[in-house]
């Protein structure tokens, strides 16, 4: 079956630093693949999403470019702040469209320091 | 939109009883999912439905938990005889399609505690 794979946590880092989530999934078909972010005490958000190979998606400063050959999905940002202080998951869905349900990754914890 | 709102936020019970969940999808998101989070993991789908047709269920979803969306808006999901594996956060979700793509959104869960 499908499944996502993504780095252990936690991760700290000081603010500014560069940051790189490692996610790998496997699949059959041509999912959709997405990053979703949950701050303290705050439910699951969509961070970005790609739908095809090649695809790279972006929001506030986050991007993740879908890669096919290499089936992975790693989240980068180039200076965090405070404020980027959560836990991430990456997962995918069966569909092009991503209307189908979502296959997660445990989660990576961020912890960002002043 | 008002958001995916849940209803109870905490719910603490002793094993063998019964338990049920309500989500309230933002209006005229025609897509209802559940999923169940234990700690340290991430969200495990247990099932969707699409108005009020239920289109897959996980092999998670045991015959003691069944969910229904009678008329296509709230969904409950109802646990029987719960067991202290079923202690985790369950989660709620709505979507609809625009333009080609459909955006899950999230409730903020109902955490059950099994004891």
């Amino acid at each position: 079956g499908d499944s996502v794979t993504q780095m252990e946590g936690p991760v700290t880092l000081s603010e500014e630093a560069f940051l790189t989530i490692n996610c790998t999934y496997t699949a059959t078909g041509y999912p959709s693949l997405f990053w979703y972010v949950q701050y303290p005490g705050e439910g699951l958000q969509l961070l970005l999403k790609a739908t095809k190979a090649d695809d790279k998606g972006s929001n506030k400063g986050f991007e993740a470019t879908y890669r096919k050959e290499t089936t992975s999905f790693h989240l980068e940002k180039g200076s965090v702040q405070v404020s980027d202080s959560a836990v991430y998951f990456c997962a995918l869905s069966d569909s092009t469209g991503g209307g189908n349900k979502l296959t997660f990754g445990t989660g990576t914890q961020l912890k960002v320091e002043l | 939109d008002t958001g995916v709102s849940q209803d109870p936020r905490h719910k603490i019970t002793k094993r063998g009883q019964n338990v049920t969940f309500r989500c309230d999808p933002i209006s005229e998101h025609n897509r209802l999912y559940w999923y169940r989070q234990t700690l340290g993991q991430g969200p495990e789908f247990l099932t969707y439905f699409q108005n009020e047709a239920q289109l897959e269920k996980s092999r998670l979803l045991s015959d003691r938990f069944s969910a229904e969306r009678p008329k296509g808006s709230f969904s409950t999901l109802e646990i029987q005889r719960t067991e202290q594996g079923d202690s985790a956060m369950y989660l709620c979700a709505s979507s609809k399609v625009a333009g080609g793509f459909y955006e899950q959104y999230f409730g903020p869960g109902t955490r059950l505690t099994v004891t």
